[in-house]
């Protein structure tokens, strides 16, 4: 079974501050990770994801996530946060040459960036 | 929200009746997956398609039912045995993965809200 834990229901960090959205997985094997954003009653948007190569990964609108595989982590980034950011995120995990291309998402994590 | 629609944007359900929940896709995807979002719980897999004529359970298939006769199309039916139906409902597709070696990006649409009168 595949698992994913985002321990921080809410985010709030001021606008120009460093922000971080913490990410665990667990998973049998290699793990492939991504990152999605949700804006109120809007769909899911894609932002990265790890497949692998290089444990830093560049996505849109400048976020990053570093994948640590000793932590079993992958951990969503962005120096400099903006108002706009403001928004609901999503970590989801897959196994390597799993089933039916599943994914497993976590309970998500609320971010407010405050002006 | 590319080139997945869904529709209606929301829909009332009233005691004992089916839904039908609409997905279409123009991004020549061949798979194709539906999801249930309750607050606090992220997203659970209901059905997803890999090919036209087949479809699989997800984690909470009961009380649903799919089909998937063209390859642009993806309806939900919410049943009458659904018993706790209110939520909101996402449509993804993605690239077929051919033997399980990449793990293609899914897709999102914009979302069906779905309601209990």
């Amino acid at each position: 079974a595949q698992s994913v834990a985002q321990p921080e229901d809410q985010v709030n960090v001021a606008e120009g501050n460093p922000l971080t959205v913490k990410c665990t997985y667990s998973v049998s094997g290699n793990p492939y990770l991504f990152w999605y954003v949700q804006y109120p009653n809007r769909g899911l948007q894609f932002l990265l994801k790890y497949i692998t190569g290089d444990n830093l990964v560049k996505g849109s609108y400048g976020f990053e996530a570093e994948f640590n595989k000793s932590q079993t982590s992958f951990h969503l980034k962005k120096p400099s946060a903006l108002v706009s950011d403001s928004a609901l995120y999503f970590c989801a995990v897959s196994r390597i040459k799993a089933a039916g291309n599943k994914l497993t998402f976590g309970g998500g994590t609320r971010v407010l960036v405050k002006p | 929200d590319g080139g997945i629609t869904q529709s209606p944007k929301y829909l009332f359900r009233k005691e004992g009746q089916n839904v039908t929940l609409s997905c279409e896709q123009n991004l020549n995807h061949d798979a194709m997956y539906w999801y249930r979002q309750d607050p606090g719980q992220g997203l659970r897999l209901i059905y997803y398609s890999q090919i036209v004529n087949d479809f699989q359970k997800g984690d909470i298939a009961e009380g649903y039912s799919v089909s998937r006769e063209k390859k642009e199309s993806f309806p939900l039916t919410v049943t009458s045995a659904q018993k706790n139906p209110t939520a909101f409902y996402l449509c993804a597709s993605s690239i077929r993965t051919s033997g399980g070696e990449i793990q293609e990006t899914q897709y999102f649409g914009p979302g069906t809200r779905l309601l209990v009168l």
